[in-house]
Formats: C-alpha cells, sequence, structure tokens
C-alpha cells in the first residue's frame, strides 16, 4: 500500500484564493520532503526541500512567498499555493524520505486547476 | 546543479522490439539512480533503482545500467509490449531526486 499520502488528488479553486495540498508520510518519518510540479508533458521540476522543523529551501526562480511550504511535523508537510492564479495550474507531487541517502518514496499528486 | 538528459525524447517500436532508453547526468556525485513510469495523468511507479555502487539491476524485462564514472544509464525493455506505453523518466538522487525530461514510449500491437 501506499506510503506516502497525498490529498486532495484534484482540487479546482477560483483565482485569487489560496489552496492546501498535504502530504502525509503514512508508515515512516519523513526528515526531509520534496514538492514537485509538472507542466503537462513535461517532467517534475524540483520546487523545493523541506526538512523537519526547518525552514524549506526553495529551487531558484520558485517564489516562496508564493507557494508556502510547512513541515512542522516528522509526518506532514503541506503545500500552499497563496493567490492562485490560472498559470499555477499544474500537477504538484510531494515525496518523502527518512533521510539522505534512503529510499524516496512519492505521493499520488495533486491536480489544481485554477479557474 | 545536477542535469538529467533523456534520449530519445519519444520512441514508437512495433510490439516485440527490445529497446534502450538512455539517461545522462552531469553530477556523478549521487545516491542512486532510479528509472520510474508515469503513465498520462497518473502519478509515479518506481521501476527499478540502482544504488550509486551498483552497475546495474533487473526486474522481470526491465534492466537498467549504471555508469557513474561516465554519467550515463540505460533501461533496457527486452519484447516490448503495448502495456509498456507510458513515459519514462529517469532521476538521480543527491539528496533531492532530479528528473529528466522523460521518453515517451508507445508501443504498437
Amino acid at each position: 500500500g501506499a506510503v506516502v499520502s497525498q490529498h486532495p488528488s484534484r482540487v479546482i479553486c477560483k483565482s485569487g484564493t489560496s489552496v492546501k495540498i498535504e502530504c502525509r508520510s503514512l508508515d515512516f518519518q519523513a526528515t526531509t520532503m520534496f514538492w514537485y510540479r509538472q507542466f503537462p508533458k513535461k517532467s517534475l521540476m524540483l520546487m523545493a526541500t523541506s526538512n523537519e522543523g526547518s525552514k524549506a529551501t526553495y529551487e531558484q526562480g520558485v517564489e516562496k512567498d508564493k507557494f508556502l511550504i510547512n513541515h512542522a511535523s516528522l509526518t506532514l508537510s503541506t503545500l500552499t499555493v497563496t493567490s492562485a492564479h490560472p498559470e499555477d495550474s499544474s500537477f504538484y507531487i510531494c515525496s518523502a524520505s527518512e533521510g539522505a541517502g534512503n529510499t524516496i518514496y512519492f505521493g499520488e499528486g495533486s491536480w489544481l486547476t485554477v479557474v | 546543479k545536477q542535469e538529467v538528459t533523456q534520449i530519445p525524447a519519444a520512441l514508437s517500436v512495433p510490439e516485440g522490439e527490445n529497446l534502450v532508453l538512455n539517461c545522462s547526468f552531469t553530477d556523478s556525485a549521487i545516491y542512486n539512480l532510479q528509472w520510474f513510469r508515469q503513465d498520462p495523468g497518473k502519478g509515479l511507479t518506481s521501476l527499478l533503482l540502482i544504488q550509486s555502487s551498483q552497475r546495474e539491476q533487473t526486474s522481470g524485462r526491465l534492466n537498467a545500467s549504471l555508469d557513474k564514472s561516465s554519467g550515463r544509464s540505460t533501461l533496457y525493455i527486452a519484447a516490448s509490449q503495448p502495456g509498456d506505453s507510458a513515459t519514462y523518466l529517469c532521476a538521480v538522487e543527491g539528496p533531492a531526486l532530479i528528473f529528466g525530461k522523460g521518453t515517451t514510449l508507445s508501443v504498437s500491437s
């Protein structure tokens, strides 16, 4: 069964609103979580790396004030897309591991559509 | 900065053919390399993981090789089937997984 659960799997929101995506590790302590986004027919782009209890490290070009990442516990990280716009519509997927060198498990992904 | 390149971007073959997908990466300081499969509109399915100290891994009709010093990996698919049609992604870990753009495979019956 899934070891990383992501919710919601699909969400539609109005432009200007904020939406939160959750990523949970089900049976291990996720010291590190990663967030990716994927545009249609494109590859996965790493957005940020978050370590439990620390601020997330964002990749170049990713707006940290727009994509708020919280990793307050060892089993939960959240990605909040603030003031969403249609261009934020994408597939967002998280992954988690117990730390460097350990197996990385992926969530099922979340489709965000901003209308 | 790690960059991962996959060739070809797309591949169409008739059923039964053996095929090779290529992946190259710029920084050889990796923990491991993984091959994933992604079906349209779906998440990722891990196919094979090769640790940095290993040279290959096999699972069924799939065989992946790793030459860390040259920054290359290949995924060999034997006796391809229509069900193999998907996008195949190569990713290197160190510490985050950095993905290539994928090879979209179409196997016709």
